[in-house]
């Protein structure tokens, strides 16, 4: 139990584009989702958590205009990248957390490896 | 703020060798401890876990005691095998926020 799953896995854009990265809990209702960014041999940064039906809360320095973040259901958030550029190439993983495991735990997606090009 | 401080890599041990990964945080109130491992190009998965003072997380050989008057959480495991290369990571959540506080990953190569 407590699956999450990112779509897609990777994905390749054009410097200027605009990606959309898909985070679902399978099996639970996630009332809050994390977006994580991983550099290379670094640790995970959070860049934002989104509640269920409600806005987004950034981490500082996060920018909003260009990483958007949208909640709209129990079991799905999505991260657009938009005008990305070669800067914006990382690892991002989100994670979820539900009424399963406690208030405290969370779990993660497989991450979706973006390079802008 | 809370924070966690993990022992810095790269390790690199043989087969069968005994492992330690040394992990003290910083943290108001009664955190809850974690080890999250990630394989290579892979995302996080929970290793093992801790919530309260004295608790011992335990999962496929590995252990780590939650250790309030050290401030502790060490990840040991017995005898590695070369499956376990990976990525460890300590983290915590406050017990007055719901946010991971990571530490910087210790990555361990186990040689057969």
């Amino acid at each position: 139990g407590a699956v999450v799953s990112q779509h897609p896995s990777w994905v390749i854009c054009k410097s200027g584009t605009s990606v959309k990265i898909e985070c679902r809990s399978l099996d639970f209702q996630a009332t809050t989702m994390f977006w994580y960014r991983q550099f290379p041999k670094q640790s995970l940064m959070l860049m934002a958590t989104s509640n269920e039906g409600s806005k987004a809360t950034y981490e500082q320095g996060v920018e909003k205009d260009k990483f958007l973040i949208n909640h709209a259901s129990l079991t799905l958030s999505t991260l657009t990248v938009t005008s990305a550029h070669p800067e914006d190439s990382s690892f991002y993983i989100c994670s979820a957390r539900g009424l399963a495991g406690g208030y405290r735990e969370q779990y993660f997606g497989p991450g979706t490896r973006l390079t802008v090009t | 703020g809370d924070s966690v401080t993990q022992m810095e890599g790269p390790v690199t041990l043989s087969e069968e060798a005994f492992l330690t990964i040394n992990c003290t945080y910083t943290a108001t109130g009664y955190p809850s401890l974690f080890w999250y491992v990630q394989y290579p190009g892979e995302g996080l998965q929970l290793l093992l876990k801790a919530t309260k003072a004295d608790d011992k997380g335990s999962n496929k050989g590995f252990e780590a005691t939650y250790r309030k008057e050290t401030t502790s959480f060490h990840l040991e495991k017995g005898s590695v095998q070369v499956s376990d290369s990976a990525v460890y990571f300590c983290a915590l959540v406050s017990s007055n926020d719901y946010k991971l506080s990571f530490g910087a990953g210790t990555t361990v190569t186990v040689r057969a």
